[in-house]
């Protein structure tokens, strides 16, 4: 699986965008970008996932570059809840489905 | 949505005993599930790939004998730790894929297993 470069760790104030930027500048054209997110003591749970297109879902926004060489994932107003570790994940369609987690971003939310 | 279960939550055992954590999918079949650890401050690292039906996939470096992984039905995966001695406490993890998506766009993951050996 290509790999992905994130930021170690991120500050946001609550109730204000957050802007988690995922480097990919390996990715091939079969690759899908997933991000997941950790809560403290918890498994990971699905946030976004996209190819090219930029999408949209109830819990967040991916931005992905014209060149896909790295992404974007917006939330729109962070919340206190939202303070956990973000991954950005490389995903080939023709895989077995595993999954290999990076570092990850650690986001905390300031109230 | 899909909820994948964990059981135990948290267990204690001593060094030498054997410890088996259960994964099951419960409103979804699924053919594959995968196991993780996370040790403290750390990412996740997969640790094998649980086939129903067929032998489990070990990632490098993971010794099967040590880590027993059994996937007799499709809502069932456990993984055994065999003879558990201290440096295995961690945080376990596991997910599943719904059987029959050609491109799961999601992997749904259970909410873990904190094993600590005394």
């Amino acid at each position: 699986d290509a790999k992905t470069t994130q930021p170690n760790s991120m500050e946001s104030n609550e109730e204000e965008p957050v802007h988690l930027p995922c480097n990919h500048s390996t990715i091939s054209g079969t690759d899908y970008i997933h991000w997941y997110r950790q809560l403290p003591s918890q498994g990971p749970e699905y946030v976004i996932h996209g190819l090219t297109s930029n999408v949209n879902n109830r819990m967040a926004s991916l931005a992905i570059a014209e060149d896909r060489k790295s992404s974007t994932l917006i939330l729109h107003r962070a919340t206190l809840r939202d303070a956990a570790v973000y991954y950005c994940i490389l995903r080939d369609s023709s895989n077995t489905g595993k999954l290999i987690f990076g570092q990850g971003t650690t986001l905390q939310v300031k109230p | 949505g899909a909820v994948v279960s964990q059981h135990p939550s948290r267990v204690i055992c001593k060094s030498g005993t054997s410890v088996k954590i259960e994964c099951r999918s419960l409103d979804f079949q699924a053919t594959t599930m995968f196991w993780y650890r996370q040790f403290p401050k750390k990412s996740l690292m997969l640790m094998a790939t649980s086939n129903e039906g067929s032998k489990a996939t070990y990632e490098q470096g993971v010794e099967k004998d040590k880590f027993l992984i059994n996937h007799a039905s499709l809502t069932l995966s456990t993984l055994t730790v065999t003879s558990a001695h201290p440096e295995d406490s961690s945080f376990y993890i596991c997910s599943a894929n719904p059987t029959g998506r050609i491109l799961p766009e999601t992997q749904y993951f259970g909410p873990g297993t904190r094993l600590l050996v005394l």
